[in-house]
């Protein structure tokens, strides 16, 4: 069955613009999760969305938002983008909430910020 | 506050050697603990999820441990090849918040033909 699929691959921004990243879990899993990887603070946890609601929220500021759609299919929105933007977003899709449940990451979408 | 730490940073060894990874966590109230692999560039592929009731899981040339008491994790690879040169990582979900994962720094490997 086809994994995480993020889209697009790689962005090229300018300081100011907002940019939109999109993922689609796999099939049946309804909880997606987004991560930002820097080499300087390795992967950090952003959101969280389960049945169309945010869950959870990392310690990022208001300019990153996201939201889920009913088909679990989630959208990562990063306003007024500032050059310590530029980093891999990796997204990661669980079939559930629940205890012990495996994460599945996508390919990611590298965000450089000029 | 969960902390994890993967020591060392980076580790060359020839081909055909068995090596350990090191995994350590602060906080032993864990779920379950995955490892996972990245190449350069790409997202992170799952190779292992032991949960906290099992002490080890195999799949094929790997083998994790999970000892929650010390608050450690090993990931050993039999025979490395070249083709297991990456970045591991281990992450342990946060207690109570669901699907949020705190990572190691990784542990960029290196097999030389």
């Amino acid at each position: 069955k086809a994994g995480v699929t993020q889209t697009p691959r790689y962005l090229i921004k300018t300081r100011g613009q907002q940019v939109t990243l999109s993922c689609s879990p796999i099939s049946g899993h309804r909880s997606v999760s987004w991560y930002q990887q820097t080499p300087g603070q390795g992967l950090q946890f952003l959101f969280e969305y389960f049945s169309e609601t945010q869950r959870n929220k990392g310690n990022f500021p208001g300019r990153f938002s996201g939201r889920q759609f009913s088909n679990s299919r989630s959208e990562m929105n990063v306003s007024t983008l500032e050059l310590g933007d530029s980093a891999l977003y990796l997204c990661a899709s669980s079939l559930d909430r629940g205890l012990g449940t495996e994460a599945f990451f996508g390919q990611g979408t590298r965000l450089t910020v000029v | 506050k969960q902390e994890v730490t993967q020591i060392p940073a980076a580790l060359s060894v020839p081909e055909g050697e068995n090596l350990v990874l090191n995994c350590s966590f602060t906080d032993s109230a864990i779920y379950n603990l995955q490892w996972f692999r990245q190449d350069p560039g790409k997202g992170l592929t799952s190779l292992l999820l032991i949960q906290s009731s099992q002490r080890e899981q195999t799949s094929g040339r790997l083998n994790a441990s999970l000892d929650k008491s010390s608050g450690r994790s090993t990931l050993y690879i039999a025979a490395s090849q070249p083709g297991d040169s990456a970045t591991y990582l281990c992450a342990v979900p946060v207690y109570n918040q669901g699907g949020k994962l705190i990572f190691g720094q990784g542990t960029e490997l290196s097999v030389k033909p």
